[in-house]
């Protein structure tokens, strides 16, 4: 059984850079969602989709964050132009797509802006 | 949107005690989670529970949906229970978010 599977775990970058994180989540789970965690916080919402169609996003996702899923599989959180604040663990979660079912997340990338 | 609040923020036990952690939410819920969210940051999932009582081994939780609370219930603490708990939910309105919100978090330490 594999879960949530999300790389890199750790990533430093210098602010102005743009970096791209992966999630694989579990196989056959099809909604997927993006969360944002910053030390003494609970996870925040960032976006989720159904498939391949993203449902929602939260509007703490500026322009500079993009997300995307194109085959309804893995997903992939691009943040451009990074700032300090963008540093956080972006943490990512699968489950079977009903809204009464348990959701899965993975390890979580640690940003790191400097 | 949903607000949901826990406590106590911050838990001391001594190994072998029990204890108590409570969520509150704002509005009604169709869905409500309970996490273990560990020292190495992995979060995961004790209970799906929007209404009832659930146990599993040491760990119990029972959610009164009528009165907005859920409690989570740990007995014989070991110290491989440190960590923050998490309660989160999700709203229960017609054509609203699916989002899973979190509260901030129970963080507890349980000593040798």
């Amino acid at each position: 059984d594999t879960g949530v599977s999300q790389d890199p775990r750790h990533k430093i970058t210098k602010r102005g850079q743009n970096v791209t994180f992966r999630c694989d989540p579990i196989s056959e789970h099809n909604r997927l969602y993006w969360y944002r965690q910053t030390l003494g916080q609970g996870p925040e919402f960032l976006t989720y989709f159904q498939n391949e169609a993203q449902l929602e996003k939260s509007r703490l996702l500026s322009d500079r964050f993009s997300a995307e899923r194109p085959k309804g599989s893995f997903s992939t959180l691009e943040i451009q132009r990074t700032e300090q604040g963008d540093s956080a663990m972006y943490l990512c979660a699968s489950s079977t797509g009903a809204s009464n079912e348990k959701l899965f997340f993975g390890s979580g990338t640690q940003l790191s802006v400097l | 949107g949903i607000q949901v609040e826990q406590s106590p923020p911050d838990l001391i036990l001594q190994e072998g005690a029990n204890s108590t952690l409570r969520c509150n939410f704002s509005d009604s819920v169709n869905n409500l989670q309970w996490f273990h969210q560990n020292p190495w940051g992995q979060l995961i999932n004790l209970f799906y529970i929007p209404s009832g009582t659930k146990q599993n081994g040491r760990l119990s939780a029972t959610t009164v949906a009528t009165e907005r609370y859920s409690l989570l219930y740990i007995s014989s603490s070991q110290t491989t229970d440190s960590g923050v708990y998490f309660c989160a939910v999700v709203g229960f309105k017609k054509g609203g978010s699916e989002k899973l919100v979190f509260g901030k978090g129970t963080k507890l330490t349980v000593n040798p």
